[in-house]
């Protein structure tokens, strides 16, 4: 396994238009996370999947923003009618969280990263 | 104010030196993580911990859950770890995600 990867890495589109990452995780692992991080800033979370099932959702991710994982397997982050203030690197994570109350990510490993710029 | 906060922010030293890089939290945490994000975006975990001490070679990090800090050491630092390093928490009761600080630039000069 080569660990986490993203796709593409980099995106440049004018305003307005829809753009799609996706996310291959660890093959044996549960959870995916996406996070955004903008130029000098941490990363922020987005939302996270266990298995199929999209768990939790933070408020930065607005109505344009929609995140699948249909088969448990590789996730999708689309993000409709871009705007400048998208621009951002978005980084996707997985790990392996075994039985127990969520309240731990586990050791989590992170792709490389999908840099998107709107013009 | 954030809720984890990291110092320096930036941090230029010699190879050879021992480095110590801060983090203070201040909601109650499940576990505390210490990532490195090189140029261009890869982000590696080094360490995730909910008590005490922690080693990998030369990297050693520490956590005091009464007092909500961390540190970061390393030791003998060399140009290779030049990088950001971010600590973040997973906060109890909140979404279980990651709570990022900012990250503290450090560069290793040869």
């Amino acid at each position: 396994d080569t660990g986490v990867s993203q796709d593409p890495r980099h995106k440049i589109t004018k305003r307005g238009q829809n753009v799609t990452f996706r996310c291959d995780p660890i093959s044996e692992h549960n959870r995916l996370y996406w996070y955004r991080q903008t130029l000098g800033q941490g990363p922020e979370f987005l939302t996270y999947f266990q298995n199929e099932a999209q768990l939790e959702k933070s408020r930065l991710l607005s109505d344009r923003f929609s995140a699948e994982r249909p088969k448990g397997s590789f996730s999708t982050l689309e993000i409709q009618r871009t705007e400048q203030g998208d621009s951002a690197m978005y980084l996707c994570a997985s790990s392996l969280v075994l039985g127990g109350p969520p309240l731990s990510t586990g050791e989590l490993f992170f792709g490389e990263g999908s840099r998107l710029t709107v013009l | 104010k954030n809720e984890v906060e990291q110092s320096p922010q930036n941090l230029t030293a010699q190879e050879g030196e021992f480095i110590t890089i801060n983090c203070s939290y201040s909601v109650g945490i499940s576990a505390l993580h210490w990532l490195q994000q090189h140029p261009g975006g890869g982000i590696v975990s080094l360490f995730m911990l909910s008590s005490g001490k922690k080693k990998h070679g030369r990297l050693i990090a520490t956590i005091n859950i009464q007092e909500k800090h961390s540190s970061l050491h390393i030791t003998a630092s060399h140009p290779r770890d030049s990088a950001v390093y971010i600590c973040a928490v997973n906060t109890r009761g909140g979404a279980d995600g990651l709570t990022f600080g900012k990250g503290t630039h450090l560069i290793i000069q040869p």
